[in-house]
């Protein structure tokens, strides 16, 4: 049942490039998405969210987009940085059920 | 902010004995959640609480795996007896409202479980 696929278990690139990691869903219910990262050793932490009525979200470097047409949200860091290498996955929720992708690792190279 | 305490970070045990999980929410957080990691997967729903109450428990293996939270606080996660497949990190994460899915979990470091 993996109703949040992130197909790219791993992802490198270098230091001040851009980092696009991708999601993609297959239940239409789910209006609320969420990336968080996850160092070794420590549990996940909450990095930026959208809501399904918005299609872009920016915080500083992250930026999520979101197509609800094609059930695909990615990930937008720029510029990336070393410190921004860890695991970083995508979930999605919708009346109280959150899913969460298997995760892509980033690697951020100096 | 204290975040969310979870113990014990590492704990190794033999197919068909028991263990247990204790965590600790974020103070004022009213709804509970307990996830089971496997290596390579993204975190799965065990059960949630909301106060003491049960919501979810449907993927909660009810046959060796059970979960409780008392006067709405900690709650700890036992498993009886262990299998194989338990291997896992244990996540405990805790929400101020929960009830409505938007809203951003805040996790603990999880206990990290190896069945032999």
């Amino acid at each position: 049942d993996q109703q949040v696929k992130q197909n790219s278990p791993s992802l490198s690139v270098q230091e001040g490039r851009i980092s696009i990691l991708n999601c993609d869903y297959t239940n239409s219910m789910f209006d609320y998405f969420l990336w968080y990262k996850k160092y070794p050793a420590e549990g996940p932490t909450f990095l930026i969210s959208i809501s399904s009525i918005k299609d872009k979200n920016e915080d500083g470097r992250f930026t999520v987009f979101l197509n609800k047409s094609a059930k695909h949200l990615s990930l937008h860091i720029v510029p990336s940085q070393p410190g921004d290498s860890a695991v970083y996955f995508c979930a999605a929720s919708g009346s109280n059920d959150m899913r969460f992708g298997a995760g892509t690792r980033l690697t951020v190279k100096p | 902010e204290a975040g969310v305490a979870q113990s014990p970070r590492y704990k190794i045990i033999e197919k068909r004995q028991s263990v247990a999980f204790w965590c600790n929410p974020i103070s004022g957080h009213a709804t509970l959640y307990w996830y089971q990691q496997i290596l390579g997967q993204g975190p799965k729903l065990l059960i949630q609480f909301q106060n003491n109450g049960v919501v979810d428990d449907s993927q909660l293996p009810k046959d060796r795996f059970s979960a409780e939270r008392l006067k709405g606080v900690d709650s700890t996660l036992k498993i009886q007896p262990a299998k194989l497949e338990d291997s896992a990190v244990y996540l405990c994460a805790s929400t101020e409202r929960g009830g409505t899915g938007n809203e951003k979990l805040f996790f603990g470091s999880g206990t990290q479980l190896s069945v032999l």
